[in-house]
């Protein structure tokens, strides 16, 4: 069973300029989260979608954005990046998100650098 | 309001024991759980609690007090690749999502 697939693992960019991440869950798997990770902050979340609908969203701007397709793939946006995006951004797959789960697996990450 | 603490750093010998404390306060709860993360690495899953009590696993146990709002991971017969931080997180009821401690750096010396 594959597991959950982020591209690309690194990513270099300049302020102002926007970046698209993209997310492979495990199959079967309807959620995905999202969360950026720096140093000492621990998982911030972005939002999360399930079966093709954001169910849930942290306290972002609306620069952060994303979406899920109907095979549960996802991607999130980042428009007019800022220094302080610069982080791992990670995704977590899960069965359904709810209280269920005993689980969640995580993706390798993006590392987004911006310059 | 929902917060999570953990130590920030914490250091033990290789072989020995040691016990990662977290403690919450949510409006809600829905399971605790326990995730080690390499540096540069994604998460790992170690262990949920829902009910209050020990679980074990292997070398590792994880344990729940909900009264108390309090868990803690022991990790026993350390061993150097378990230098890495462990994360904490705990379930809200309300929308079932994940909040997160800030992790503790356990560094394991020889």
């Amino acid at each position: 069973k594959a597991g959950v697939t982020q591209t690309p693992r690194y990513l270099i960019k300049t302020r102002g300029q926007q970046v698209t991440l993209s997310c492979s869950p495990i199959s079967g798997h309807r959620s995905v989260s999202w969360y950026q990770q720096t140093p000492g902050q621990g998982l911030q979340f972005l939002f999360e979608y399930f079966s093709e609908t954001q169910r849930n969203k942290g306290n972002f701007p609306g620069r952060f954005s994303g979406r899920q397709f109907s095979n549960s793939r996802s991607e999130m946006n980042v428009s007019t990046l800022e220094l302080g995006d610069s982080a791992l951004y990670l995704c977590a797959s899960s069965a359904t998100g709810g209280a269920g789960d005993t689980e969640a697996f995580f993706g390798q990450g993006t590392r987004l650098t911006v310059v | 309001g929902q917060n999570i603490d953990q130590p920030t750093e914490m250091t033990a010998t290789e072989g020995a024991i040691v016990q990662i404390n977290c403690t919450y306060q949510t409006s809600g709860f829905n399971g605790l759980f326990w995730y080690q993360q390499h540096a540069g690495e994604a998460p790992t899953f170690l262990s949920y609690n829902v009910l209050d009590g020990l679980e074990e696993k292997g070398r590792f146990s994880s344990f729940l007090s909900r009264s108390k709002g309090y868990s803690y991971l022991l990790l026993k017969e350390l061993q150097m690749k378990d230098s890495a931080s462990y994360l904490c997180a705990v379930r809200a009821r309300s929308n079932y999502q994940l909040i997160w401690g800030a992790g503790t750096k356990l560094i394991i010396k020889p």
